[in-house]
Parts: C-alpha cells; structure tokens; sequence
C-alpha cells in the first residue's frame, strides 16, 4: 500500500512570496491533516478534511494560509505571503475514517521543508 | 485543555542500554495515546498505540502502558539498538475534540555504538 505522497520535499522561498504544497492521502482515507511543525517543537494541526468539507481549521492562520480539497482526494496548502516565521516542516497526514466515538491511526507523508529567507 | 508533556532531550545511549522516555498528559474525555517515531528526514511513523486505560501497546521491542491514575503513558525498550536513533513524539487523540492529535515537542534519542 502505497503511503502519503507530498511534494514538493523542499522549498526556499524570500518572505512576501507565494508557495503551495500538495498532498496525495493513502487511497480510500476520508480524513485528512495538514500539520506545521517548527523545529524542535511537536507538530500542531492546522487544517483537517472530512472527504472535502472543512472539519477544523481553527488553527490555521487564515489571513495568510488556505488549503482545499477539491473531489475529497488530493490537498494543497498554500501561504501567500509567506513570513519570516513560517520556516518549517509541513506534514500531511491521513486516516481511515472519521468518527465521533472513535480514534483512527494517522498515517504521515514525509513532509515538505519550507525555508523562508 | 488537551496536552502532552515530553521529557526533555536530547537523550544519549549506548546500546543496549535501557530506555525509558516519559510522557504525561492532560485530557478533558478519554483518549487515545501514541508514539509516534521519526528518522531522520522522514515523515513520522506511528510506534505504537493504546485506546483505553491499562492497554499495553507494543511493536519493535518498545512498549508503552495507558496510565490513566497518574495520566501516563511512558515508553520504554529493555535493549536499544543504533538503527533506535531518531525522535520520539508521544500523542493524544481525543475523540470529544473531533479526534485532534495533540503532540509533545518531541525527544531526540542517539545510540552510540
């Protein structure tokens, strides 16, 4: 089973450009997340996708960062325009199901290091 | 509020040594708990996991008991070997949060030879 795909795996950008990120989920998983993860910190949840509805994107700093799902598949993230602060590994990640009562494993892509010159 | 707390790093080795790396948490329900385990330059692997309290959770020769009376959930290895090198992040997952994960900031684990 092929795992979760992400590209690209390494960016530099000046701050004030625009950058995207894509993800492509394990096939058949309903949910999926988009981390950022600054070094030396644990990763935190910016964004998560039930199929393609928004579940939670309390996190996700809106005036700079979106994200879409668009046919419940595939992801981007994109950062327009980015800062000197969003240097950072962002990670997708994805599970099986969604489910009030239920925990699922998250499966994780290898990430995408952004550096923000 | 949901949170994890890791022991602090980085943690140095020989091999075969033993292996204990702390995590304490704070849940508002009952979670999930996770470790999750990431090599250098990739992306994070699940390590092992328990859904409810006094669950073991084991994989590799690491293990991992759900403490819910002291809000545990530590992980530890009897003989740690070099390829054990890598960063250690312990997790929750709280169902009445809509199964947010909330990680700690991770321990940096080297085995020298």
């Amino acid at each position: 089973e092929a795992g979760v795909a992400q590209s690209p795996r390494y960016k530099i950008i000046e701050k004030r450009q625009s950058v995207a990120f894509w993800c492509n989920p394990i096939s058949g998983h309903a949910t999926l997340y988009w981390y950022q993860q600054i070094l030396g910190q644990g990763p935190k949840l910016l964004i998560q996708f039930q199929n393609n509805g928004v579940v939670d994107d309390s996190q996700l700093p809106k005036d700079r960062f979106s994200a879409e799902r668009l046919k419940g598949v595939d992801s981007t993230l994109k950062i327009q325009p980015a800062k000197l602060e969003d240097s950072a590994v962002y990670l997708c990640a994805s599970s099986s199901r969604f489910s009030g009562g239920f925990t699922d494993t998250q499966y994780f892509g290898p990430g995408t290091r952004l550096t923000v010159l | 509020g949901n949170s994890v707390t890791q022991m602090e790093g980085p943690v140095t080795l020989s091999e075969e040594a033993f292996l204990t790396i702390n995590c304490t948490y704070t849940a508002t329900g009952y979670p999930s708990l996770f470790w999750y385990v990431q090599y250098p330059g990739e992306g994070l692997q699940l390590l092992l996991k328990a859904t409810k309290a006094d669950d073991k959770g084991s994989n590799k020769g690491f293990e991992a008991t759900y403490r819910k009376e002291t809000t545990s959930f530590h992980l530890e290895k009897g003989s740690v070997q070099v390829s054990d090198s890598a960063v250690y992040f312990c997790a929750l997952s709280d169902a009445n949060t809509g199964n947010q994960f909330y990680f700690g900031t991770g321990t940096s684990l080297t085995v020298i030879p």
